[in-house]
């Protein structure tokens, strides 16, 4: 079974702080994704990558970093806070030919105050 | 941009019925997949079916891609499939899925 771990699970930040969002996955996949959550929308797709020292820009760059530092870890960076960042954030993993679907974290609720 | 619509929003439903859940898209996608979201929020991947008719379990997703629409059927609806059912497209055709666009989504609640 796939298995990719967020960290943490709960965050309160305040606006102007760095947060910063840790996903690990153990599947050994190249890709990897940062999507936000929000009510009455789907997921959309924030950064991912395609593999370490790689990312790339999603649909929703702005105000996010990205960072790939190993085939594992991928974290999502938010140097600056705002509360229009308040969202459920997930971290998925695949690849193609891997059953050719993703693997989601559980997710990290963030509120910036 | 890509668009997902799903319908309905919302669905109730006694234990034992069965549920349709539709999606519709505005592009040619080559990879469309259905994932559910339970209510604690986790996702799951249910089957990828970017064309066609497929069957897993209860599940029954029938995909017409040159009218850019899905389907999935719950056959014997059970509590335990209450939740959020979300389709997702590859926008860019070129079936891969470093791109998906997600809809909103159908909120499913069974009642016993």
């Amino acid at each position: 079974e796939a298995a990719v771990t967020q960290s943490p699970r709960n965050k309160v930040a305040v606006t102007g702080g760095k947060v910063t969002l840790s996903c690990n996955q153990t599947n050994n996949h190249n890709n990897m994704y940062w999507y936000r959550q929000d009510t009455g929308h789907g997921l959309r797709l924030i950064h991912y990558s395609y593999g370490a020292g790689s990312t790339e820009k999603g649909d929703i760059p702005d105000g996010y970093k990205a960072s790939r530092p190993s085939q594992e870890n991928f974290s999502l960076i938010l140097e600056l806070a705002t509360p229009s960042q308040t969202s459920v954030y997930f971290c998925a993993s695949g690849d193609r030919g891997h059953q050719n679907t993703l693997y989601f974290g559980a997710g990290t609720r963030l509120s910036v105050l | 941009g890509q668009q997902v619509q799903q319908s309905p929003a919302s669905l109730v439903l006694q234990e034992g019925e069965n549920a349709e859940l539709q999606c519709n898209f505005s592009s040619t996608a080559t990879q469309l997949q259905w994932f559910y979201q339970s209510p604690g929020g986790s996702l799951v991947s249910l089957l990828s079916n970017p064309s066609g008719t497929k069957h897993t379990g209860r599940l029954t997703s029938t995909t017409v891609t040159k009218e850019r629409r899905s389907s999935l059927h719950i056959s014997s609806s059970q509590t335990t499939d209450s939740g959020t059912y979300l389709c997702a497209i590859d926008p860019w055709g070129d079936g891969s899925f470093n791109k998906l666009t997600f809809g909103a989504g159908t909120r499913l609640a069974v009642c016993p």
